[in-house]
């Protein structure tokens, strides 16, 4: 398996522009997760979804940021507009349901600027 | 969520065993403690979970105190790609949802 697929890997864009993150989970596999890195922050759980249904968005920083999953291979996180404050790496992770372990594998990230 | 603490970084020579410490004092009856890392411009990684008992597997063992108010990660023999972040987590048995800390910095020294 290829793992837990994003794209792009590196963004840069402009303040007020939209930006859209891209994930493709690990086949199989029935949790999707978004998480958001800085230094100041550390690793944050924005947003996750259960078979294709969001769950658990209270990371949501504001009503810039929203996520869907039209289906099970395929997610997008989308900042409209777009804020320097933004600027972070974006991971997604997935994780198929196994009781007491369910670990989680995270893509590579997205390394998002916003200037 | 239950917390845990761990030191924001140590130092280990290359090939001698490193004790990565974990406090979760509130930790409750069903958390399990997970353990991830995370490598330098990569996302973190699964490493080990335990329950009550000790535990290994290829990568690291994990200690876990009789009161389970404490843990410890163990690599038996640090290398230069050992140098990452390590996560100590407390995980509900169904539930998925994790909060990742702050970690400890591990740095191998050659």
């Amino acid at each position: 398996d290829a793992g837990v697929i994003q794209s792009p890997r590196h963004e840069v864009t402009e303040m007020g522009q939209e930006v859209t993150l891209r994930c493709k989970p690990i086949s199989g596999h029935d949790y999707l997760f978004w998480y958001r890195q800085t230094m100041m922050r550390g690793l944050e759980l924005l947003i996750y979804f259960n078979n294709n249904v969001p769950i658990d968005d209270s990371g949501m920083p504001e009503d810039r940021f929203s996520a869907k999953m039209p289906n099970a291979s395929f997610s997008t996180l989308k900042i409209q507009p777009s804020e320097p404050r933004d600027s972070a790496v974006y991971f997604c992770a997935s994780s198929q349901f196994r009781d007491t372990l369910s670990e989680q594998y995270f893509g590579p990230g997205t390394r998002l600027t916003v200037t | 969520d239950a917390k845990t603490t761990q030191p924001n970084s140590m130092e280990s020579n290359e090939e001698e065993p490193v004790h990565l410490p974990c406090n979760h004092s509130t930790i409750s009856g069903t958390d399990y403690i997970h353990w991830y890392r995370q490598l330098p411009s990569q996302g973190p990684e699964y490493v080990i979970h335990g329950l009550t008992s000790n535990v290994n597997n290829r990568m690291a063992s994990l200690a876990i105190a009789e009161d389970r108010k404490s843990s410890t990660l163990i690599l038996h023999r640090a290398t230069l790609r050992d140098a990452a972040v390590y996560y100590c987590i407390l995980k509900s048995g169904g539930y998925q949802k994790v909060t990742f800390g702050t970690g400890t910095k591990l740095q191998v020294i050659p």
